[in-house]
């Protein structure tokens, strides 16, 4: 079972609409990760909260625009997409914040496809 | 440029034999080292990982790695493989000098035949 929750399980939309991506995880973690992965491809970070505070944004696009509402939910906010940003959506949380040694456990992402 | 390697793309093995996925790094300082396998259609699985001590590190499902210093290596391997290994697996780096930095592996395609 997976202890990182994502929702949707898919989402297809259009260039022009606006929608989030959620990801819960309820283990305490203090450290949560957003990561794009292309079929076939490892996943790449996109963005990192560390005890809720936005602590690195690996040069994201502004189409993309996260938020972390509490250490247990984060979000990720879409507008105005392009094609090329179809791919799977992982989220991530460990257990200290950015700087510990600890694994990190991936919810089963969400597969985004931009029409 | 601080990198992960995974040399083979796949791997094939017999199910029972022995299977080897091989990782190499790049990276300065003393950097944790992780394995992850992903089955389609599903998100990344923690499988084990070396912060330091013993070079031989077990995990889950029977899978163990071994860490070479001196040849920044870290494969994985299982002594006798199993149909339900085939999946991809990820080496992962995470650098403990400097910026953070968690840096994936391109990923290795282990197929073990029946």
């Amino acid at each position: 079972d997976t202890e990182v929750t994502q929702t949707p399980k898919h989402l297809v939309m259009g260039m022009t609409n606006k929608k989030s991506l959620k990801c819960e995880q309820h283990m305490g973690h203090r450290a949560m990760y957003w990561y794009k992965q292309k079929a076939k491809k490892p996943p790449e970070l996109m963005f990192v909260y560390s005890y809720e505070k936005l602590s690195i944004n690996e040069s994201v696009p502004s189409r993309f625009s996260p938020e972390c509402p509490n250490s247990s939910l984060l979000n990720l906010h879409l507008h105005a997409l392009q094609p090329e940003d179809s791919a799977l959506y992982l989220c991530a949380s460990s257990q200290e914040g950015v700087t510990g040694n600890q694994p990190q456990h991936f919810g089963d992402g969400t597969r985004l496809s931009i029409l | 440029a601080q990198s992960v390697a995974q040399p083979e793309d796949q791997v094939n093995v017999a199910e029972g034999n022995p299977l080897t996925v091989k990782c190499t790094y790049s990276v300065s300082g003393n950097p944790y080292l992780f394995w992850y396998v992903q089955y389609p259609n599903r998100g990344l699985q923690f499988l084990l990982k070396y912060i330091t001590g013993d070079n031989l590190v077990k995990g889950s499902y029977g899978f163990e790695a071994e860490f070479n210093k001196s040849q920044t290596s870290f494969h994985l391997k299982k002594p006798s493989a199993l149909v339900s290994d085939s999946a991809l697996y990820f080496c992962a780096v995470r650098t403990t000098s400097g910026t953070y930095k968690y840096i994936f592996g391109t990923g290795t395609r282990l197929k073990v035949l029946a």
